[in-house]
């Protein structure tokens, strides 16, 4: 079954410093990975994906994220954080072309302090 | 480009009543549209799978009677509650994936229902 991680519930960070955000993933076949960005009472924005090639993923507002097979990993990072960067961000997986079903992780709250 | 509304954005209904929430794909056709439940401080649960022209597939523990899903057209999807009552209230999301994309799902504002 797939399955998704975010190991941590809140992630503090000072404002232009660089920020990562942790995601595990559980797939029985290839995964297709992705970032969401979610505000107070919005839906969710897309951030960024990964599907196939390149490990490093680049992606809105700066963000990229870095795909590791051996570690079943796709932690979202930016290099200088902003104030606005303060939201609710979601990984999400999808078990190759076998589903169309997103599976979301719990969530991890970015506090970027000025 | 890619956009998904919603409607209402917000509801307040009373208990035993139905609310129907409408999802729109505004400028790309949807062959299918998703629907989710987002309880306070957690992740999306996913409810159903709707497809144009077929029943929605319902995921494990959603009551289908209780939440009716119809997806008459390419760029329409509506999800009724049913006989609502004070623990449907939540924020529903729904997200529709572009007819011949088959990665990205594009997601709605979201509808806050709280009933009464």
């Amino acid at each position: 079954a797939q399955s998704v991680a975010q190991p941590e519930d809140q992630v503090n960070v000072a404002e232009g410093n660089p920020l990562t955000v942790k995601c595990t993933y559980s797939v029985s076949g290839n995964p297709y990975l992705f970032w969401y960005v979610q505000y107070p009472n919005r839906g969710l924005q897309f951030l960024l994906k990964y599907i196939t090639g390149d490990n490093l993923v680049k992606g809105s507002y700066g963000f990229e994220a870095e795909f590791n097979k051996s570690q079943t990993s796709f932690h979202l990072k930016k290099p200088s954080a902003l104030v606005s960067d303060s939201a609710l961000y979601f990984c999400a997986v999808r078990d190759g072309d076998s589903s169309y079903k997103l599976i979301f992780g719990s969530g991890t709250r970015l506090l970027v302090r000025p | 480009g890619a956009v998904v509304s919603q409607h209402p954005s917000w509801v307040i209904c009373k208990s035993g009543t139905s609310v129907k929430i409408e999802c729109r794909s505004l400028d790309f056709q949807a062959t299918t549209m998703f629907w989710y439940r987002q309880f306070p401080k957690q992740s999306l649960m996913l409810m159903a799978t709707s497809n144009e022209g077929s029943k929605a597939t319902y995921e494990q523990g959603v009551e289908k009677d209780k939440f009716l899903i119809n997806h008459a057209s390419l760029t329409l999807s509506t999800l009724t509650v049913t006989s609502a009552h004070p623990e449907d209230s939540s924020f529903y999301i729904c997200s529709a994936q572009l007819a011949g994309d088959a990665y990205e799902q594009y997601f709605g504002p979201g509808t806050r229902l709280t009933v009464t």
